[in-house]
């Protein structure tokens, strides 16, 4: 079993919807990542968690250290969004390991 | 300011090679890590260092090696490239300090292809 598990593999939003990408680990951590990745391979940090909910305008990110469980939510969602979402767990000094990404594409 | 910048950002080499990536921090940032990513095997960790030392590795071959220089710049090295070793190498700096994790800024990465 993978130590960071992520659902959906593969996501199809119209434009407009509510989506939630969903992150389970089995490890102790530090912190935990959400990370984006457009075609091309560039990565853009999204958030960063240790505890609780962070949001940054339509997204919104939050851990649950005891259930070992993070989401990622977009609202109304954009064609621009489409890209890859990964999550990943630090556990310690940048030594991340990775969910195995969910493939979001969001149509007009 | 600037980003994270990796050079080359893309490469070719034959198997048997040897093969040298860079990586410029962000100014200021004393951390640097490198990751691989590959259809198969998704993203990994390979190492981290800061200042100038290695604080973590990955679960890769000895082929796998890094520096870091005291203007942090980041270099790492792979001999005897194999076809496997075909990926999109990713560095990520961050400041680095105290115990907790830090966020994290990537470049966008070397694409080495190993014929």
């Amino acid at each position: 079993k993978n130590e960071v598990e992520q659902s959906p593999q593969n996501l199809t939003a119209q434009e407009g919807e509510f989506i939630t990408i969903n992150c389970s680990y089995s490890v102790g951590i530090s912190a935990l990542h959400w990370l984006q990745q457009h075609p091309g391979g560039g990565i853009v940090s999204l958030f960063m968690l240790s505890s609780g909910k962070k949001k940054h305008g339509r997204l919104i990110a939050t851990i649950n250290i005891q259930e070992k469980h993070s989401s990622l939510h977009i609202t109304a969602s954009h064609p621009r969004d489409s890209a890859v979402y990964i999550c990943a767990v630090d556990r310690a000094g940048n030594m991340l390991t990775f969910g195995g990404g969910t493939r979001l594409m969001v149509k007009p | 300011k600037a980003g994270v910048t990796q050079t080359p950002r893309y490469l070719i080499k034959t198997r048997g090679q040897q093969v040298t990536l860079s990586c410029s921090p962000i100014s200021g940032h004393r951390s640097v890590s490198w990751y691989q990513q590959t259809p198969g095997q998704g993203l990994q960790f390979l190492f981290e260092y800061f200042s100038e030392t290695q604080r973590n590795k990955g679960n890769f071959p000895g082929r796998f090696s890094g520096r870091q220089f005291s203007n942090s710049r980041s270099e790492m090295n792979v001999s005897t490239l194999e076809l496997g070793d075909s990926a999109l190498y990713l560095c990520a700096s961050s400041l680095g300090t105290g115990t907790g994790a830090n966020v994290l800024t990537f470049g966008a990465g070397s694409r080495l292809t190993v014929l």
